[in-house]
């Protein structure tokens, strides 16, 4: 398996403009997180889906942020609009149950923001 | 309060040395405690995990649980330079697919 593949890699903007960041979960997989990092609060959950349905998106910062999953092997996190402070590290996990219920999780390379 | 703390570091060590590195947490459900490595520009591995409470090994790390006081650590032995990466600790409780990380440990072995 190819593993989590996101896309793009890195991403410049500038400040006003929608951002969409796409993921494709490891397949066979029926959770998938998205996550942002930076130096200063490290990583934090944003939002996460069981079976294609969003479970917790308590950690969705405005409504400027929103994401989807419109099948189990595609998800989106759009920005719209995109600001400086957005700018981070945004990470897509993927797992399943496996021994005992751990739920290892399985990251992709990240899609690195830039907002001008 | 976070419902896991883990000190952000940096720490640097020379090669060779023992690293101890530790989270405390909040929530007495939690019942896996993980720690995940991260390299630079590089998402999240996980390196080890622990079901409830004890001490598991796997080669030069070390893994221990202690629930009485809700604190974890993972030991590296002759630490080397290829350790150098960001250490998060995470947990999760037996019945839910979200983990709870830590904010990470930045680690810098020098030769």
């Amino acid at each position: 398996d190819a593993g989590v593949i996101q896309s793009p890699r890195h991403e410049v903007t500038e400040m006003g403009q929608e951002v969409t960041l796409r993921c494709k979960p490891i397949s066979g997989h029926n959770s998938l997180f998205w996550y942002r990092q930076t130096m200063m609060r490290g990583l934090e959950l944003l939002i996460y889906f069981n079976n294609n349905v969003p479970i917790d998106d308590s950690g969705m910062p405005e409504d400027r942020f929103s994401a989807k999953m419109p099948n189990a092997s595609f998800s989106t996190l759009k920005i719209q609009p995109s600001e400086p402070r957005d700018s981070a590290v945004y990470f897509c996990a993927s797992s399943s149950p496996g021994l005992m219920n751990l739920y290892e999780q399985f990251f992709g390379p990240g899609t690195r923001l830039t907002v001008l | 309060q976070k419902e896991v703390e883990q000190d952000p570091g940096p720490l640097s060590v020379p090669e060779g040395a023992i690293v101890s590195l530790n989270c405390t947490y909040s929530n007495s459900a939690f019942q896996y405690f993980m720690w995940y490595r991260q390299y630079s520009r590089k998402g999240p591995e996980l390196l080890m995990y622990t079901y409830s409470s004890g001490n598991k090994e796997d080669g030069r790390f070390t893994a221990q649980v202690d629930k009485s006081s809700k604190y974890i650590s993972l030991f590296i032995r002759d630490s080397q330079p290829s350790d150098s990466a960001t250490y998060l600790c995470a947990m999760q409780n037996s019945s839910a697919s979200k983990i709870i990380f830590g904010s990470g440990t930045r680690l810098s072995i020098r030769p």
